[in-house]
């Protein structure tokens, strides 16, 4: 079973902080995502990657950056947090274009606050 | 760009009566997918469709991907409580990289 591990499940960070949330993948996938997730406005695509140190912006990446130096780990960076980063983030990884045939295996999220 | 738009974005049933969500993109597909999330969980692959007018079955779930693969539909017979959840729609097409585009989702909520 591919696995996508999260760092944390629950955080709680000030206005400002910089913050990392990390994901890591067991499955050799060459494609990560990062996600956020809010009510009402379903999955929006933050930053996405298709191999190591490689990214792309995605629809919202605004107050966001990502590393990938190696295959298994995709770093979702905030570099001052704001309380409108309030979210849960959701990590995803893939093998193959569209989904591939197994489709994006989600992490269990991380429900970041911001106070 | 690519658009994906899903309806409704919520439907109550009692238990035991169908549900159906819709899945429009305004772009021709290359595939289909669709995922669960239950509540409090995050979404889970459930079956992925790629030719015009295909049909999959999974027990009382039924996909289908339209003749101009531009949209899909999924429907549940005889709905139960372990239904509840968020069902996304994620199409595949000529955007950058062919990744998936998700749908806004449909919560389903069933009353026992």
């Amino acid at each position: 079973d591919v696995k996508v591990t999260q760092s944390s499940r629950y955080l709680v960070k000030r206005t400002g902080e910089k913050v990392f949330l990390e994901c890591v993948q067991d499955m050799d996938h060459e494609n990560m995502f990062w996600y956020r997730q809010d009510p009402g406005l379903g999955l929006r695509l933050i930053y996405f990657s298709y191999d190591v140190k490689m990214k792309e912006k995605g629809d919202i990446p605004e107050g966001y950056s990502v590393s990938r130096e190696k295959k298994e780990r995709f770093s979702l960076i905030l570099e001052s947090a704001s309380t409108n980063q309030t979210s849960m983030y959701l990590c995803a990884s893939s093998l193959g274009g569209a989904g591939g045939v197994d489709g994006y295996t989600f992490g269990s999220g991380t429900r970041l606050t911001v106070v | 760009g690519q658009q994906v738009m899903q309806i409704p974005q919520y439907q109550h049933v009692q238990e035991g009566e169908d549900f159906t969500t819709y899945c429009n993109s305004s772009t021709t597909l290359s595939n289909i997918q669709w995922y669960k999330q239950r509540p409090g969980g995050h979404p889970v692959f459930l079956i992925q469709l790629v030719k015009s007018g295909e049909v999959k079955k999974q027990k009382r779930l039924t996909f289908q991907f339209g003749e101009a693969k531009k949209n899909s539909s999924l429907h549940i017979t005889a709905t139960q409580t372990t239904d509840v959840g968020t069902y996304f729609c994620a199409g595949g097409g000529n955007n950058a990289g062919n990744m998936l585009t998700f749908g806004g989702g449909t919560r389903l909520m069933v009353k026992p």
